[in-house]
Formats: structure tokens, sequence, C-alpha cells
């Protein structure tokens, strides 16, 4: 069955400094990957996809994610934090061979930004 | 993007009742989903909501325990039945467009006492 690793629970950071939040998932020939983000008391909402296409995407704020097949990785990164980036991070995999679209998440990275 | 939102948005209840967690979306999907957010965890997928039949559910989470109907394309209900203090946790529904993007209600907060 598939599976999703964030290496890290916490991740913490001074501001402006560069961060990378680190995930694996199980091998698949097909996948969709995700990454949300859910700030303090909010709902989930989704960061950035990778469905096709270019292996690298990119959200509107700035984090960018790289799809690596043969690593089986889409770790997320950001140049350079801001206090607002403060919040919890899924990385999440729907396995298109055997899932269909159920969307199984990663336990969550807690991005801890500091001034 | 669906536009998806619950009610209620967070409930206290006494153990041993149950509560209903009713899903709107704004617009007809084919796919609909509950998850489960317990205090400080992940999500972890309970069924997959089936239009005009049974609920597909993970292993782990049983119809009798959380029974869900789902009337039509834009509307999907959530029971926790037999409420004890180890399902107090955040309920979320969820819905997959057909362009794969997958996007979550607010949430349902319950608290069981």
């Amino acid at each position: 069955a598939q599976s999703v690793t964030q290496l890290d629970s916490q991740v913490p950071v001074f501001e402006e400094a560069p961060v990378e939040l680190r995930c694996n998932y199980s091998s698949s020939v097909s996948v969709y990957l995700f990454w949300y983000v859910q700030y303090p008391n909010q709902g989930l909402q989704l960061l950035l996809k990778y469905l096709s296409g270019s292996t690298l995407v990119e959200s509107i704020n700035g984090f960018e994610a790289e799809f690596n097949k043969s690593q089986t990785s889409f770790h997320l990164r950001k140049p350079s934090v801001h206090i607002s980036d403060t919040a919890e991070y899924f990385c999440a995999v729907r396995d298109l061979d055997t899932g269909g679209f159920k969307t199984i998440f990663g336990a969550g990275t807690r991005l801890f930004v500091k001034a | 993007s669906a536009v998806i939102s619950q009610k209620p948005s967070r409930d206290i209840c006494q153990r041993g009742t149950s509560l209903t967690i009713q899903c709107q979306v704004d617009s007809q999907v084919t796919m609909m989903f509950w998850y489960r957010q317990q205090p400080g965890q992940s999500l972890t997928l309970i069924a997959t909501a089936n239009q005009g039949s049974e609920a597909t559910y993970e292993s782990g989470f049983v119809i009798d325990k959380f029974p869900i109907s789902r009337p039509n394309l834009t509307f999907s209900t959530l029971t926790v039945s037999n409420m004890s203090p180890e399902d107090s946790s955040i309920y979320l529904c969820s819905v997959v467009e057909g362009s794969g993007e997958q996007y979550f209600g607010p949430g349902t907060r319950l608290t069981v006492t």
C-alpha cells in the first residue's frame, strides 16, 4: 500500500533563511503529488501540486517542489521564509495505479519561523 | 475550484450520543471523501462517499460507527455514532474534481466529553 514519509516533524528556521521540507513516498509508476498547508486554527489549503508535465512546480507565495521519480521524493523548498509561513505542511500522494482517487497524507511537518 | 461548506463548524457532545455532519459542495462532484484529523496528527481517510450506493470504508472504520449518506452529487452526511472521547477530532469533507485537484471543507471540530 502507498505510504508517505515526512522525515521532519518540526523544522525551526529564522526569518529570511531557506527551508526544505522533505517528503518521500512508496514506489509507484504513476502518482499525483500534493503539498497542503494548514495555518493555525484554519482549514487545509492546497499549496501546490504535480499532476504531469514539468517536474518543478511552484506556488504563488514562493514555495516550489520538485518531483524526483528515481528517488520517489517531492521535497518542498522556499529560498527565504517569512514569519507568516509558520504552519503545518502536509505532503500527500495519490497512487493512480492502485489507489484510484484516494489520497494518502504524510504525518505533517510543523514549520516554525522565528524572527 | 469547488467551494465546500460543513455544518456544524464545531460541537461538544456527550459520550454515547451521535452527531451528523453535513457537507455541501457548490458544484456537482463524483468523488467525495470523509477524513478525520485527530489532535496534532495527520489526516486519515474514513471512507469514500459514493452517490447512489453504499460508502466504501477504509480499514479500521465501519458503517455502524460512521454511517454515510450521499443522496446527490452536491451533498453528503457523516454520522459519528455512540461517541466516546476517542472520537474527538476534526472531521473533514473533501472532493476531487475532474482535473485531479482535491479540495477540503473547513472541518467540523468535535469534542466528546
